[in-house]
C-alpha cells in the first residue's frame, strides 16, 4: 500500500481528444511526479509539482500540463491526443525531500 | 547525458539467486534504485542505495554498487515464482528529483 491513488485505471479515447488524469496522495505528500511509460520501456519523466507549483519537467511537449491541489491530489492533462500518447501513466509522491518516492498503479491511456 | 543500460531478460532456476545488472552514466547521481512491476500494475520500490555505500542487505535482496564503474546490481536469494516480474533500475540526484529509469529486466523463473 503505497498511499497513492490514481484514476481512471483505464481509458480510451480518441485522436485530437483531451484527458485528464487523476492522482490522489497521502496528506503531507508535497511532491508529486508524474511519469509515462510507453509499453516495453521504462517510465519517462513528464514533470513534477511542489507545493502546487512546477518544479521541473521533462522532454514533454507544453500539450501536457499538470495542476496540483491543496489537498494532495494532482492531475495530468493532455490535449490534442495522438496515437503516441498510449501509454500507462503514473503518478509518484513524497513528502518533501526526505523519503522516497512511491508510485501509484497507474491509468492505462488507449489512443485509437 | 542522463542513461540507464540494463538487460533485457533473464531466466533463473527456482530457488537459485538471480543477479540482475544495470550501469549508468550520470556522475550525479546520488541515489539509485530498484523498482519491481508485476503485469498490470505499477511500481514498487524494493530498495533503494546512496552513492556513497557500497551495499545494502535487505531480507533476501542485496545490492551492490560500484560507483568507479557505474555499475549496479540486485542479487534476490532463493528466487521464488513470486518474483517473475520486471525489475527496473534507475537513479535520481536527490530524493525527489526526477527518476530516470532503464528499460527494465525482465525475470522468468524455471521450475
Amino acid at each position: 500500500e503505497t498511499g497513492v491513488t490514481q484514476s481512471p485505471t483505464h481509458l480510451i479515447k480518441t485522436r485530437g481528444q483531451q484527458v485528464t488524469l487523476r492522482c490522489s496522495s497521502q496528506s503531507g505528500h508535497n511532491t508529486v511526479s508524474w511519469y509515462q511509460q510507453a509499453l516495453g520501456q521504462g517510465p519517462q519523466f513528464i514533470f513534477q509539482y511542489y507545493r502546487e507549483e512546477e518544479n521541473g519537467r521533462g522532454n514533454f511537449p507544453p500539450r501536457f500540463s499538470g495542476l496540483q491541489f491543496p489537498n494532495y491530489s494532482s492531475e495530468l492533462n493532455v490535449n490534442a491526443l495522438e496515437l503516441d500518447d498510449s501509454a500507462l501513466y503514473l503518478c509518484a509522491s513524497s513528502r518533501d525531500r526526505d523519503q522516497p518516492q512511491h508510485f501509484g498503479d497507474g491509468t492505462r491511456l488507449s489512443i485509437l | 547525458g542522463e542513461d540507464v543500460e540494463q538487460s533485457l531478460f533473464l531466466s533463473v532456476r527456482e530457488g537459485d539467486s538471480s543477479v540482475i545488472n544495470c550501469t549508468y552514466t550520470d556522475s550525479s547521481s546520488t541515489y539509485l534504485y530498484w523498482y519491481k512491476q508485476e503485469p498490470g500494475a505499477g511500481l514498487q520500490l524494493l530498495t533503494y542505495i546512496f552513492s556513497n555505500m557500497d551495499m545494502k542487505q535487505d531480507q533476501r535482496l542485496t545490492v551492490l554498487l560500484n560507483k568507479k564503474d557505474k555499475h549496479l546490481s540486485l542479487r534476490i536469494a532463493d528466487t521464488q515464482t513470486g518474483d517473475s516480474a520486471i525489475y527496473f533500475c534507475a537513479e535520481s540526484e536527490e530524493r525527489d528529483d526526477k527518476i530516470i529509469f532503464g528499460k527494465g529486466t525482465r525475470l522468468h523463473i524455471l521450475p
